[in-house]
């Protein structure tokens, strides 16, 4: 079975600083794709980032990377210059690759990690 | 916003009843998830379809059922509600796979169920 493991289940960290969020997660496939979703206040699902695993390459979207070690089987997630907006929920999440005529794989996601952005 | 769309936003019933839980995917989106969230629980798969049809199951309960339309909106019926299932129900959709790819999924507002 896939798991996905947040061992920080808070984090808080001033306006403008760099924070780094960790996950973990354990799978015997080759083929898989990692996720960040953020959940603000408002409840809503975002996805921030994803990697795709054969890509060596590291992920970005703007203020948002990814440190992707696959031997390691960690995907910690980066905010750079962090802003009041970024205070949410962040979810780790993992699906594996298939094939398939049949649509994609379901999600298994970590418990979460609350970071508040401070002032 | 995402392009899916669920209603009702809330919903507060009682033990014993009956609810439904509507979804409608991106605009060419053939596929369907439904998640729950729970505080104990965290985000837990239910259940997923693909241009109507079933394709995978999670933890559903034998109380809940789903199905996907041929306009591809889906419904979640929640029946026996216990206090237990007080959670809030995502909703979430992808496109076809294309080239190998696994599509990243989208999701909607959330129901938030209540049951007292």
């Amino acid at each position: 079975a896939q798991t996905v493991t947040q061992s920080q289940p808070e984090m808080s960290v001033q306006e403008a600083e760099t924070v780094t969020l960790s996950c973990t997660y354990d799978t015997s496939e080759s083929n898989y794709y990692l996720f960040w979703y953020k959940q603000p206040p408002s409840r809503q699902m975002i996805l921030v980032i994803r990697q795709e695993a054969y890509k060596q390459q590291n992920a970005t979207e703007n203020r948002f990377s990814v440190n992707f070690q696959k031997a390691a089987k960690s995907f910690s997630l980066k905010i750079s210059d962090s802003q009041l907006g970024d205070t949410a929920m962040y979810f780790c999440a993992f699906t594996t690759l298939t094939i398939s005529n049949f649509g994609n794989e379901k999600l298994t996601f970590g418990t979460g990690t609350r970071l508040t952005i401070i002032p | 916003d995402s392009g899916v769309t669920q209603t009702p936003k809330h919903l507060i019933t009682a033990t014993g009843q009956r609810v439904t839980l509507r979804c409608s995917p991106r605009s060419g989106d053939l596929s369907v998830y439904w998640y729950q969230q729970s505080l104990d629980q965290g985000l837990q798969f239910l259940i997923q379809y693909y241009n109507g049809e079933e394709r995978a199951k999670g933890n559903i309960l034998e109380r809940f059922s789903a199905q996907q339309f041929p306009d591809l909106h889906s419904e979640l019926n929640l029946s026996s509600l216990e206090l237990g299932d007080s959670a809030l129900y995502f909703c979430a959709s992808s496109g076809p796979q294309v080239s190998g790819e696994q599509e990243t999924q989208y999701f909607g507002p959330g129901t938030r169920l209540l049951v007292l």
